[in-house]
């Protein structure tokens, strides 16, 4: 069963770019994840499928500001051009077979 | 466009049961997997299992094991989570969450149903 490790923070200011993190675990670093974001008091909101390769796959309506990338285990969310509106809680997600693991999370703070 | 609206929030006594709808509507009902994940206060997301609403066959989470119970309708295209002997822990907000095509990511959740366990 994959492991998905999330820094538990991250900050960055109003205007500028931040790149948040999840890294898969050993032995499944070629896993495909899933981007979420939670507002605060909201329900998570699906973002992106992202492969191992970088490919990604954005949901409808997500703003051209959001993109994934990755490298090895690694894979990355960025988001330019910061809104106060994007100050949430993401959340990675993977899957084997039926089930399915989320990272815990990463709380974005736009200074 | 896909809408999954679940059910209100629900106060129970420990060592009762709790059952949530989750009414799904705009895309195929039968095609999609449907997903329960739950919030506690100030924590992550916890996977909690998953139905195949063609023939209701599921899968749980170990830890939720012999005390979950995921049906739908494909009448009325809702699926339900029911959880048994409640305790103080299980208090949180339970979303539904539709899966994607060919068994991949989450790609929409409900609004969420608060569950309060308290004596």
């Amino acid at each position: 069963q994959p492991v998905l490790t999330q820094s538990s923070s991250a900050s960055a200011s109003l205007g500028s770019s931040v790149k948040v993190t999840c890294t898969l675990s050993s032995g499944h670093s070629s896993y495909i994840i899933a981007w979420h974001q939670q507002q605060p008091g909201k329900a998570p909101r699906y973002l992106m499928k992202l492969e191992g390769s970088g490919n990604y796959n954005k949901g409808s309506g997500v703003p051209d500001r959001f993109s994934g990338s990755s490298s090895g285990a690694e894979r990355y969310l960025t988001v330019s051009n910061l809104q106060s509106e994007d100050e949430a809680d993401y959340y990675c997600e993977t899957w084997n077979s039926d089930s399915r693991v989320f990272g815990g999370g990463t709380k974005l703070t736009v200074l | 466009q896909v809408q999954l609206v679940q059910s209100g929030a629900e106060v129970k006594k420990p060592g009762a049961s709790v059952k949530v709808s989750c009414k799904a509507s705009g895309y195929t009902f039968t095609s999609y997997h449907m997903h329960w994940v739950r919030q506690a206060p100030g924590q992550g997301l916890e996977w909690m299992g998953i139905i195949n609403p063609t023939g209701g066959t599921t899968s749980y989470a170990q830890r939720f094991q012999g005390r979950i119970t995921m049906t739908r309708d494909t009448s009325t295209s809702t699926v339900y989570m029911e959880l048994s002997s409640l305790r103080s822990q299980d208090t949180a907000v339970y979303y539904c969450a539709k899966g994607g095509g060919g068994g991949s990511n989450i790609d929409y959740w409900g609004q969420g149903t608060l569950v309060t366990v308290s004596s």
